[in-house]
């Protein structure tokens, strides 16, 4: 099976702060990689995704995130956090190929707090 | 807009009691997913359908049914088997050759325990 693993449950930095998000996953093909984030009591709402057109991937709201074959690693990161930036980020990866039809596996999630 | 629509928003269960919550998507879909949440534990695949009158057991079936007699809809039953039910519960869709494209969201479902 797949294996995501995002490093820190729980992230704090202050308004205006770099924003570092970790994620790692375990494939010898590098899988589809997708970035949610979630406010509470709501759904999961895509930030960015990974398909290998480039390795340095663009999203909303000012988040961007890298892919490194090497490190096996997809890490989200915002240059300038803002208060609306508190919410719980989700990485999760899908398989190339195979028969998994589809499915993603998810990372735990990092509860991300901004302080004002 | 088109969009996944969870209902309800928040949903109590009696003990030996089988609850239904509701999962209709209006975006074309083949694919649809059940996801249970809780605290520090991600997201956990309950089942999941690629197309109507399909669907597969994920990793967390135990306690719970689905079915697909229609494209829209993908309705989860929570049944009394399930002995710990409390949990935020989340309906996906995805296009079937979903490679690369995303999965969506509705807003979910919260079922306590009475």
């Amino acid at each position: 099976a797949q294996s995501v693993t995002q490093l820190g449950s729980h992230v704090s930095v202050s308004e205006g702060a770099l924003v570092l998000l970790r994620c790692n996953y375990s494939s010898s093909v590098p899988p589809y990689l997708f970035w949610y984030v979630q406010y509470p009591n709501q759904g999961l709402q895509l930030l960015l995704k990974y398909t290998s057109a480039a390795t340095l991937v663009k999203g909303i709201n000012g988040f961007e995130a890298e892919f490194k074959k090497s490190e096996t690693s997809f890490h989200l990161t915002k240059p300038s956090a803002h208060m609306s930036d508190a919410a719980e980020y989700f990485c999760a990866v899908r398989r190339r190929g195979g028969s998994t039809l589809g499915r993603l596996y998810f990372g735990r999630g990092t509860q991300l707090t901004v302080w004002p | 807009d088109g969009g996944i629509t969870q209902s309800p928003k928040y949903l109590f269960r009696k003990e030996g009691q089988n609850v239904t919550l509701s999962c209709e998507q209006n975006l074309n879909h083949d694919a649809m997913y059940w996801y249970r949440q809780d605290p520090g534990q991600g997201l956990r695949l309950i089942y999941y359908s690629q197309i109507v009158n399909d669907f597969q057991k994920g990793d967390i079936a135990e306690g719970y049914s689905v079915s697909r007699e229609k494209k829209e809809s993908f309705p989860l039953t929570v049944t009394s088997a399930q002995k710990n039910p409390t949990a935020f519960y989340l309906c996906a869709s995805s296009k079937r050759d979903n490679k690369n494209q995303p999965q969506h969201f509705g807003d979910g479902t919260r079922l306590s325990i009475l």
